[in-house]
C-alpha cells in the first residue's frame, strides 16, 4: 500500500533560518507528490507539486526517487510560514491523494 | 471562483445519535472527495465520487457511514449511529477531473465532537 511518512510532528526554527520539512513515501511506481499547507483558521490548500518544478512562497521540493523522498525546503524562514504542512501522494490517475500525518512549522521571531 | 462550501462548521452530538454533513463543490468539478481527519493525523479518504458515481469507498465504514451525491453536484455524508471515535474534522474536496496533476480544493471542514 502507498504510504507517506512525515517524521517530525513539530519543527521550530528562528526567522531567517533555513527550513527543511521531511517527507518519505513508499510506492514502487512513479507517483506524483504534493505539499499542502494549512494556515491558522484557513482551509487546506495546495502549496506545490513536484511535476511543476516551481518555487512557491520561496519553497521548493525535489523528488528523489532513489531515496523515495520529497523534502520541502526554504532558505530563509518567515513568520508567515508558520502552518501545518502535509505531504501527499497520488499514485495513479483515478486514485485520491494519500496524506502524511503532517508537520507543524513554527517560525520564531 | 467560489470555494468548496461545507455545513455545518461544528457539530456536537451524543454517541448513538445520527448526524449529516453537507458539501457543495466548486461549480463544474466532477470529482468530489470526503476525508476524515482525526486530531494529530493527516486526512484519510472516506469516499470518492466521479459525477454521481462512487469511484472508491473502500475505507468507508459502511455499517454506519453513508454518502450520496445526487445529480452529481452536492453531496451529503451521514453517520448513523455515531461512536466516540468518529470525533474528527470531516473535509470535503473537489477537483475538476480525475487524473495526475489535478489539484484538489478543500472546504473549511466540519468539526464533529461525539460525547
Amino acid at each position: 500500500a502507498q504510504r507517506v511518512t512525515q517524521p517530525e510532528k513539530l519543527l521550530s526554527v528562528f526567522k531567517g533560518a533555513p527550513v527543511e520539512l521531511k517527507c518519505n513515501y513508499s510506492y514502487s511506481g512513479s507517483p506524483e507528490l504534493f505539499w499542502y499547507v494549512q494556515y491558522s483558521r484557513q482551509r487546506l490548500q495546495l502549496l506545490l507539486r513536484h511535476i511543476s518544478r516551481e518555487s512557491i512562497k520561496g519553497f521548493t521540493a525535489d523528488l528523489n526517487k532513489g531515496e523515495t523522498s520529497f523534502h520541502l525546503k526554504k532558505p530563509f524562514a518567515q513568520e508567515e510560514d508558520s502552518a501545518m504542512y502535509y505531504c501527499a501522494l497520488l499514485h495513479s490517475g483515478n486514485t485520491p491523494l494519500v496524506f502524511g500525518k503532517g508537520t507543524r512549522l513554527s517560525v520564531i521571531a | 471562483e467560489a470555494g468548496v462550501a461545507q455545513s455545518p462548521r461544528y457539530k456536537i452530538i451524543e454517541k448513538r445519535q445520527s448526524v449529516a454533513f453537507w458539501c457543495n463543490p466548486i461549480s463544474g468539478h466532477a470529482t468530489l472527495y470526503w476525508y476524515q481527519q482525526i486530531l494529530g493525523q493527516g486526512p484519510k479518504l472516506l469516499i470518492q465520487f466521479q459525477n454521481n458515481g462512487v469511484v472508491d469507498d473502500s475505507q468507508l465504514p459502511k455499517d454506519r457511514f453513508s454518502a450520496e451525491r445526487l445529480k452529481g453536484v452536492d453531496s451529503t455524508l451521514k453517520i448513523q449511529p455515531a461512536k466516540l471515535e468518529d470525533s474528527a474534522v470531516y473535509l470535503c474536496a473537489s477537483s475538476s477531473h480525475i487524473g495526475m496533476n489535478t489539484e484538489a480544493f478543500f472546504g473549511q471542514g466540519t468539526r464533529l465532537t461525539v460525547v
